[in-house]
């Protein structure tokens, strides 16, 4: 059974720089195709896309966001951070990660997801 | 990037209803093509990827169709647990985009 879970603190400031975590469970980042990624929900809107990090190393970035974002994976310890700088409050959602595999279903396992704030 | 426009943005629709929803793509996606469906509070799921093919233990009332740049998703008799918000994705290029959402409430 694939688990996901986002954690991280809930709220920063305009300007810091966000780090979140993702541990997982029932997959290895270490088998094919499989991959990681990054998404987020401001409240009342749609789904974004922000960043994916694949078995092989492979990284994929949202293009408006690609300089503020950076994506590791510990296979070892089964986790995947992502840090976003110069944090802002239009950057308040909920954030989430989940798991990939090409091929096959798209995000296909999610985390609860984890609501950060941004304010001063 | 490719947009993703789901049409209705809203839908009200009975207990034992049939329902559609469409996605229209900005250009062609070939296959490429999910839906999501998510209740208040919760973590999107998966239902359907690659236009038709179902998710692991999501049920055959949902079905996909479509090719290109038009999608619809279809959910056949209706039960409570169904009325949520629907999502679309591409994933035929990056960056992965999402539409913007179909609520599914009930009458």
């Amino acid at each position: 059974q694939i688990t996901l879970k986002e954690s991280g603190p809930t709220l920063v400031k305009p300007t810091q720089t966000l780090t979140l975590t993702c541990s997982f469970s029932g997959f290895s980042l270490d088998s094919n195709q499989v991959g990681v990624g990054w998404l987020r929900q401001p409240p009342g809107k749609t789904l974004e896309w922000l960043a994916l990090i694949y078995w092989d190393d492979d990284e994929r970035f949202s293009a408006s966001l690609r300089s503020r974002l950076t994506i590791t994976k510990d296979t070892y310890k089964n986790q995947v951070v992502l840090t976003m700088t110069n944090m802002d409050p239009v950057d308040t959602a909920t954030y989430y990660c989940a798991h990939r595999k090409l091929g096959g279903p798209q995000f296909d396992n999610w985390g609860q997801g984890i609501l950060v704030t941004v304010s001063s | 990037d490719i947009q993703m426009t789901q049409s209705p943005s809203s839908l009200s629709a009975s207990v034992g209803d049939r329902v559609t929803i469409t996605c229209r793509a900005s250009q062609g996606i070939g296959i490429y093509l999910a839906w999501f469906q998510q209740r208040p509070g919760k973590a999107p799921r998966s239902l359907i990827y690659d236009v038709s093919r179902l998710q692991s233990g999501v049920p055959s009332k949902f079905s996909g169709s479509g090719s290109g740049t038009d999608f619809t998703l279809t959910i056949s008799s209706l039960e409570p647990e169904d009325f949520a918000t629907y999502y679309c994705q591409q994933y035929d290029s990056y960056p992965l985009t999402f539409g913007q959402g179909t609520r599914l409430e009930i009458k």
